[in-house]
């Protein structure tokens, strides 16, 4: 069935540095893919979403790549802050039974950026 | 922010009891969800409603039951709680059932832990 893989956290960065989250999915069709972020205390909000094989997606500073050659959509930041510290959900969207799409999440990668 | 309003934010209940949590929306979204948040699962939909008395299961619907009298409010109810439930329950809306690429718009969750 339909799937979504991530890395597992936590992942642990000093502030500045490069964050690479990666995310692989199975998936038959066109998925649409998601990044959403879940802040401490918080529901889920998107962070960027691609819908077309090679768009790319960013806000925030954050940018993903969707990849239909290798099913990736690897979330990348140049540069973290204290405040991205947050729980990072990869996500697809594709129809379902009855015809009305669903998103299908993965596990959630928990970053911690120290100062 | 969308107006998504979940309640209670946070129940202990004990085993075999009766729980109902309820979503509600000012955003008048025909599409309504809720997904159990779980450690290494992600988010996993449980019901989904695509409009008023229109419901179905998602992938883990066992014990769980929904209605959905008006548009704003979706109710998710625990028949009889077991300790397996407890977990943190978002509901998310969409206006249009996610396709083309839309997001989905989370509430803040409701913390429920059976004891």
């Amino acid at each position: 069935g339909d799937s979504v893989t991530q890395m597992e956290g936590p992942v642990t960065l000093s502030e500045e540095a490069f964050l690479t989250i990666n995310c692989t999915y199975t998936a038959t069709g066109y998925p649409s893919l998601f990044w959403y972020v879940q802040y401490p205390g918080e529901g889920l909000q998107l962070l960027l979403k691609a819908t077309k094989a090679d768009d790319k997606g960013s806000n925030k500073g954050f940018e993903a790549t969707y990849r239909k050659e290798t099913t990736s959509f690897h979330l990348e930041k140049g540069s973290v802050q204290v405040s991205d510290s947050a729980v990072y959900f990869c996500a697809l969207s594709k129809p379902g039974n009855g015809g009305y799409n669903k998103l299908i999440f993965g596990a959630g990668t928990r970053l911690a950026v120290h100062p | 922010d969308a107006g998504i309003t979940q309640s209670p934010r946070h129940k202990v209940t004990e085993t075999g009891t009766p729980v109902t949590l309820r979503c509600h929306q000012t955003e008048n979204h025909r599409y309504m969800y809720w997904y159990r948040q779980d450690p290494g699962h992600g988010l996993r939909l449980i019901h989904y409603s695509y409009g008023v008395k229109d419901t179905d299961k998602g992938e883990v619907s066992d014990g769980y039951s929904v209605s959905r009298s008006k548009t704003e409010d979706f109710l998710l109810t625990l028949e009889s709680a077991t300790s397996s439930q407890t977990s943190v329950y978002f509901c998310a809306i969409s206006e249009t059932g996610l396709r083309d690429g839309t997001e989905a718009f989370f509430g803040q969750g409701t913390r429920l832990t059976v004891v």
